[in-house]
């Protein structure tokens, strides 16, 4: 079966605190790719990173880091030093490879930072 | 940066009208994606669109729902006839390199089914 789980529904951080959202999938291939995305309240889609099922380096990306660990099928977001601008739903997903654009989305979390 | 453009940003509509909802793709990407978000539920995939025909559709994508490049820049999603729970978020993406390299989503056009 094809999911992704994002078992934190919601989560309220104050400003500057470090935030971790779990991602947990499941596959059933060996190829696939990860990916988060971020929601805003203005309702886009914004992409934020992929990730590759060969490729288990964590990366980093300014305040934003990942962490994909194939032996627990995770692929966890930290924030460091939350914004108030980081409020937003955040979404998991998962793809197999040549499956043709189908995204497997998680059900999303959804990040407070309150000032 | 290029972006993937959808019209209208909202839609109101009556059950068991048609309605057309209109995408900008970015310009040199191939591969295109329909996909919908009902109020507070998580983005489902709907279909996937490449060289003129569809890739893949999920069972949402039923007899109602088509798809279509009508020509070399628009992408269109078009329900026949809506029902209720037709109402969602509906969003349009487009990619470079295929289905596994990023999609870029648009910012969704909202239909509300009365």
């Amino acid at each position: 079966a094809q999911k992704v789980t994002q078992a934190q529904t919601e989560i309220s951080v104050v400003e500057k605190e470090d935030v971790t959202l779990d991602c947990v999938y499941e596959t059933r291939d060996t190829t696939y790719y990860l990916f988060w995305y971020k929601q805003p309240p203005s309702g886009e889609l914004v992409f934020l990173i992929r990730r590759n099922s060969f490729d288990e380096q964590n990366e980093i990306s300014g305040r934003y880091s990942w962490n994909f660990q194939k032996s627990t099928s995770s692929f966890n977001f930290t924030i460091t030093a939350s914004q108030v601008v980081d409020s937003a739903v955040y979404f998991c997903a998962l793809i197999y490879y040549n499956q043709g654009g189908k995204l497997i989305f998680g059900q999303g979390t959804e990040l407070s930072v309150k000032p | 940066e290029p972006e993937v453009t959808q019209t209208p940003s909202h839609q109101v509509t009556q059950m068991g009208q048609e309605v057309i909802l209109r995408c900008v793709p970015i310009s040199n990407h191939l591969y295109f994606y329909w996909y919908r978000q009902i109020l507070g539920q998580k983005v489902e995939f709907l279909v996937s669109f490449y060289n003129n025909e569809i890739s893949e559709k999920s069972e949402i994508f039923d007899d109602q729902f088509s798809v279509e490049r009508p020509d070399g820049s628009n992408f269109t999603l078009k329900i026949r006839s809506t029902k209720l729970e037709d109402s969602a978020m509906y969003f349009c993406a487009s990619s470079e390199q295929g289905p596994n390299s990023p999609l870029h989503f648009g910012n969704g056009t909202r239909l509300t089914v009365t």
